[in-house]
C-alpha cells in the first residue's frame, strides 16, 4: 500500500525558514518523480515544486523560485522541501504527491497524496 | 500565471448529469492535451479522477468523463450519486509546471 507521510509544518514568523519531509513507502520511490502541492485555506491547490526520480532535475513555480529547494534521499525514501524567506502568502497545507507513471519526467498527474502538513506564516 | 477558471458551484439531483467547465488559455489548456481532474471531499487530499483529458485511472467509475474544446476542458458526471458531493479541481500542464483551477463545489441535492 502506497503511503506518504508529511511532517515538519508549524508556525513560523515572516522571513523565517522551515524544512518539510515526506516519508514514502509501498512503492519503488526512486522510480517516480515527486511534487509538493500546497493548498491555502478555502482555495484550490497550487503546485509548488517537482523533482525527478533520480533527483537530477528540479522544477519550481514562479511564486517560490529562489526561496524554496526541493530534494530527495532515495536511500531513505524521503522527499524534502526547504523553505526560506517565508511570507504570509505561503500559509497553506503542504502535500507531497506521487506521479502516476514511473521512470518519466513529471507529467503532473498525482495518483497518491499525503495527508498534508500545515505551514502557518504569521507574527 | 493565473489559475484556471471554474464555476464556483454546480448542483444536481441523484441520477442526473452535471458538467463542470475549466477555462484556461492558449498557453495551457489550449496547447496541451494534459488536463486532469481531481475530486476532494472536505478534509481529505485530492483524488485523481481524469488525466490526459479523457483517461480514467483504475478504480474511477465510468460515470466520470472528460473532454476538451479549445481553451476549455470539461468534466461530466453522469448518474449522480450522493458520494459524488465534493470539490472538483481541474489542472493543466503549462511549460514545466501545472496550473490548478479555483475549484467547483458539487452539491448533490
Amino acid at each position: 500500500e502506497v503511503q506518504l507521510l508529511e511532517s515538519g509544518g508549524g508556525l513560523v514568523q515572516p522571513g523565517g525558514s522551515l524544512r518539510l519531509s515526506c516519508a514514502a513507502s509501498g512503492f519503488t520511490f526512486s522510480s517516480y518523480a515527486m511534487s509538493w502541492v500546497r493548498q491555502a485555506p478555502g482555495k484550490g491547490p497550487e503546485w509548488v515544486s517537482a523533482i525527478s526520480g533520480s533527483g537530477g532535475f528540479t522544477y519550481y513555480a514562479d511564486s517560490v523560485k529562489g526561496r524554496i529547494t526541493i530534494s530527495r534521499d532515495n536511500s531513505k525514501n524521503t522527499l524534502f522541501l526547504e523553505m526560506n524567506s517565508l511570507r504570509a502568502e505561503d500559509t497553506a497545507v503542504y502535500f507531497c504527491a506521487k506521479e502516476r507513471v514511473a521512470r518519466s519526467g513529471p507529467r503532473f498527474y498525482f495518483d497518491y497524496w499525503g495527508q498534508g502538513t500545515l505551514v502557518t506564516v504569521s507574527s | 500565471q493565473s489559475a484556471l477558471t471554474q464555476p464556483p458551484s454546480v448542483s444536481g439531483s441523484p441520477g442526473q448529469s452535471v458538467t463542470i467547465s475549466c477555462t484556461g488559455t492558449s498557453s495551457d489548456v489550449g496547447s496541451y492535451n494534459r488536463v486532469s481532474w481531481y475530486q476532494q471531499p472536505p478534509g481529505t487530499a485530492p483524488r485523481l479522477m481524469i488525466y490526459d483529458v479523457t483517461y480514467r485511472p483504475s478504480g474511477v467509475p465510468d460515470r466520470f468523463s472528460g473532454s476538451k474544446s479549445g481553451n476549455t476542458a470539461s468534466l461530466t458526471i453522469s448518474g449522480l450519486q450522493p458520494e459524488d458531493e465534493a470539490d472538483y479541481y481541474c489542472s493543466s500542464y503549462t511549460t514545466s509546471s501545472t496550473l490548478f483551477g479555483g475549484g467547483t463545489k458539487l452539491t448533490v441535492l
